[in-house]
Formats: C-alpha cells, structure tokens, sequence
C-alpha cells in the first residue's frame, strides 16, 4: 500500500497570501496524483489531477507540481472561499487508492 | 451535468446489515469505473470499493474485504453497497464517486462525488 503524507497539518493564513501544500508518497506515483478540496459539511472536490491538470472550472489561482514522489499544491492568492481542508489522493498502484490525511487552511 | 445521490442511510447496531444506494445521471454509467469513499467523523478519506459498472475489477479495501460487496444495476444507473456484519469503526458518511476516465490510471481518480449518506453504527 502506498502510504500518502502531507504538511503541514493545519496552515494558518490570510487572505491574499500565496499558499504552498506538500504531499509525499511512499512510492513513486509518476504523475498519478490529485489534489481534492473539502468544505465543511460538502462532499469532496477535484481540483487538480495528473499533478498539474487543472479539473473543469477550477480558477487558475490553483496550480499543482511535482512527478515521483512530492508533489506541491500552490494556492497563489488565497480567496475567503479557499479556506478548507486539501488533500491529495495517489491512482498509480490500487488496490487501495490511498488519501492524504488532510491539510487545513484556516484564517490567521 | 452528473448528479450522484447517496441513499440508505441511518442507525443500526454492530452486527447488523445496511445498504447503500447511489443514483446516477447526467453521463454513461457504462463507460465508467464507480467508487465508494468514507470518511468517519472528524476524520479523513478512506476509499472503500470500487468496480467497473460491467461487474469487473471489483476491488476492496482490507478493512471491509468479507463484509461488504459493490455491485451496480445497469438499467437503473445505480451503485450500490451491501454492508454486512457493522461495527462501531464503520460509522462514517458515505459517498459515492465517479472515475474521472473510462480507461487508464484515471478510473481511479475521482472527478464527481455525491453529498454523502451518513452510516451510525452503534448499541
């Protein structure tokens, strides 16, 4: 199983601030990773797939890097509606799928 | 555009069955790798099961493997999951999710979720 470790747990920021999440995988993914973003009380949301392939209707304020092992999420302005939990899911090897354990952006 | 609506949800006792229903519309059920993913209170995600809508690549996760079964109703576009044998450590809400392609790495990214279904299993 390809254990999935992202950083920091919780980030304390402010509106307009330029955000940087990271994931690291046990094993290497290729580009085989996407990042989903959760609000409270909402089903998750795709943002970004292939590492760097921004989902439909994503704005482009959200970018993603990386290939084999870490991967980064950059929020490059953080809007109020950002402020949620991010976390990145890896579909190179399955059976499992497996899930970060979640980045909170809360407000400073 | 795709809608996903979980059903099936509710209270029961360690022991004992649920379950689960998903609706689909808005794309080709056929053409697509399905999902369930749990997330237990406060906690994160954890996939559960996923199949090919045509009955094939059924997979699961360790901690469910014997107990639940995924299955799928073609002429209804329905998901479904059969929870046997509930324990306190599956109290969760439930969502099902759609393969973001129909062929390649990508059935197992998921591009559309449903609101959830919440699963209480407690005395």
């Amino acid at each position: 199983e390809i254990v999935m470790t992202q950083s920091p747990a919780t980030l304390s920021v402010s509106p307009g601030e330029r955000v940087t999440l990271s994931c690291g995988a046990s094993q290497t993914l290729d580009s085989h990773l996407a990042w989903y973003q959760q609000k409270p009380g909402q089903a998750p949301r795709l943002l970004i797939y292939d590492a760097s392939t921004r989902a439909t209707g994503v704005p482009a304020r959200f970018s993603g890097s990386g290939s084999g092992t870490e991967f980064t999420l950059i929020i490059s302005s953080l809007q109020s509606e950002d402020f949620a939990v991010y976390y990145c899911q890896q579909y190179n090897k399955w059976p499992p799928i497996t899930f970060g354990q979640g980045t909170r952006l809360e407000i400073k | 555009q795709v809608q996903l609506v979980e059903s099936g949800g509710g209270v029961v006792q360690p022991g004992e069955s649920l379950r689960l229903s998903c609706k689909t519309s808005g794309f080709n059920f056929n053409d697509y790798n399905m999902h369930w993913v749990r997330q237990a209170p406060g906690k994160g995600l954890e996939w559960v099961a996923s199949m090919r809508t045509d009955g094939y690549n059924v997979y699961y996760a360790n901690s469910v493997k014997g107990r639940f079964t995924i299955s799928t109703d073609t002429s209804k576009n329905t998901l479904y999951l059969q929870m046997n044998s509930l324990r306190g450590e599956d109290t969760a809400v439930f969502y099902c999710a759609k393969a973001a392609d129909g062929s390649g790495f990508s059935q197992y990214c998921l591009d559309s979720w449903g609101q959830g279904t919440l699963v209480t299993v407690s005395s």
